[in-house]
């Protein structure tokens, strides 16, 4: 079946740095959703991506999703502690919405 | 306000005893759905609604029941819970399609 894996697992960043995290699905995918859990809270959407090579930015997030519709990826600019937190992508399976392990974020002030 | 509910926020229970968490939300959603989420595992769907009784197993449903009867509510049964279903349950909530998930504030749930 689908797989969505996601790297690193964990993410230490200095506060002001950039970092990326990735996300690669097994199969190509009809679109990729990404979500942030905050410690302690649930999961909220963050963003759609459907088209190949689409890029799209919120703030300082910037999400792109791959040619082939098999990997996409997170790039946040100059880290904030507000951007503490675990990331999630998630690939459409039939009817069921594959999560990845999620990138855990800390950072350094 | 739009939401998805879920209770207990926390529960503790022995082995063998049967429990149910329940989850309603209030935005006419047709597609429901129940994750566990277990570190270093990400979130595993356990089963999932397409509408009223219509359900479906997830990646994970063994030792779990779920029912639709009403399009807003879906609890999750555990019949028999084991120390290997403690976890942190979330239910969450589409409108259909593709559209994004609405996830519950999440139930920790201990079996002993």
């Amino acid at each position: 079946g689908q797989q969505v894996m996601q790297i690193p697992q964990y993410q230490h960043v200095q506060e002001g740095e950039d970092f990326t995290t990735y996300c690669n699905s097994s199969t190509t995918l009809s679109n990729i959703q990404w979500y942030k859990q905050r410690p302690g809270g649930h999961p909220v959407f963050l963003i759609q991506l459907v088209k190949s090579g689409e890029v799209k930015k919120q703030k300082r997030l910037t999400f792109q999703f791959g040619e082939a519709k098999k990997n996409s990826s997170l790039h946040i600019t100059a880290t904030q502690t507000t951007d503490v937190g675990t990331y999630f992508c998630a690939g459409p399976n039939d009817y069921k919405l594959s999560f990845g392990a999620g990138t855990t974020v800390t950072v350094r002030a | 306000e739009a939401q998805v509910t879920q209770n207990p926020r926390y529960l503790i229970t022995v082995t063998g005893k049967k429990l149910t968490v329940t989850c309603s939300q209030n935005m006419n959603h047709e597609y429901m759905s129940w994750y566990r989420q277990d570190p270093g595992l990400g979130l595993r769907q356990i089963y999932y609604s397409m509408n009223v009784e219509v359900t479906d197993k997830g990646d994970v449903p063994e030792g779990y029941k779920v029912s639709r009867k009403e399009k807003r509510n879906f609890p999750l049964i555990l019949e028999s819970p084991s120390p290997n279903q403690t976890s942190l349950y979330f239910c969450a909530s589409r409108a259909g399609g593709y559209e994004k998930l609405f996830f519950g504030s999440g139930t920790q749930l201990s079996v002993l």
